[in-house]
């Protein structure tokens, strides 16, 4: 069982640049989510998805986009990269109930660590 | 908008000292709490959780943490640490409502452990 993976693992992007994160999770979990982690900040929310086709934003969703066209999948696109962006990037997942009926767990991936020059 | 206040960025113990990191939220209406872990290295795990019922919940590795309504905070405590407990910890607010449910996390509190 994967769980959460996140690709690539590592990413050094120039000013202006473009690239996507790929999220995937085999715990068939509604909920997914994409956070920033910056020294003395935590995890800042980017965006968000309920369920397959939807979307909404975070705390922090400027320069950002996101797609959730398979319930699987949760990409997170950076249409022109900003040194602002350096950071690791961190996808959860979790279901929209646990097995206790309240809000479930979320499982993180491993993390992103995007540099740009 | 909700927000997580921890207020200790960074705490330095002694092995077998107590330890007790404070987390206060803003929003007023049911929320779900959270403390999780994260490693050196590693990704965030989950320590423990509070729903509803008993205000004082146990965790893993002997933490544990009490939800004061009254003063909006889920501190975790911890009687006695060990050098293994050198992590950073965050603490996380779930706004319960029946649309959109965003999962807020504090800023960390960095836990050193001396030996």
């Amino acid at each position: 069982n994967a769980g959460v993976t996140q690709t690539p693992k590592f990413r050094v992007l120039k000013t202006g640049q473009s690239m996507t994160l790929l999220c995937a999770q085999d715990m068939n979990h509604e909920y997914m989510y994409w956070y920033r982690q910056d020294p003395g900040m935590g995890l800042r929310l980017i965006h968000y998805s309920v369920g397959e086709g939807t979307t909404a934003k975070g705390e922090v969703p400027d320069g950002y986009n996101v797609s959730r066209l398979k319930k699987q999948n949760f990409l997170l696109g950076l249409e022109s990269a900003a040194p602002s962006q350096t950071s690791v990037y961190f996808c959860a997942s979790r279901t929209r109930k646990g097995r206790d009926g309240n809000t479930g767990e979320l499982f993180f991936g491993e993390g992103s660590r995007l540099t740009v020059l | 908008a909700q927000s997580v206040s921890q207020h200790n960025h960074h705490v330095i113990l002694s092995e077998a000292a107590s330890l007790e990191l404070g987390c206060n939220y803003s929003y007023g209406g049911t929320v779900n709490l959270f403390w999780y872990v994260q490693y050196p290295g590693q990704h965030l795990q989950l320590l423990l959780k509070y729903f509803s019922g008993d205000p004082l919940v146990k965790g893993i590795k002997g933490f544990e943490a009490e939800f004061i309504k009254s003063k909006f905070s889920f501190n975790l405590r911890k009687p006695s640490v060990q050098w293994s407990d050198t992590a950073e910890y965050f603490c996380a607010v779930n706004v319960f409502r029946s649309s959109a449910s965003k999962i807020i996390f504090g800023s960390g509190t960095r836990l050193s452990i001396r030996p």
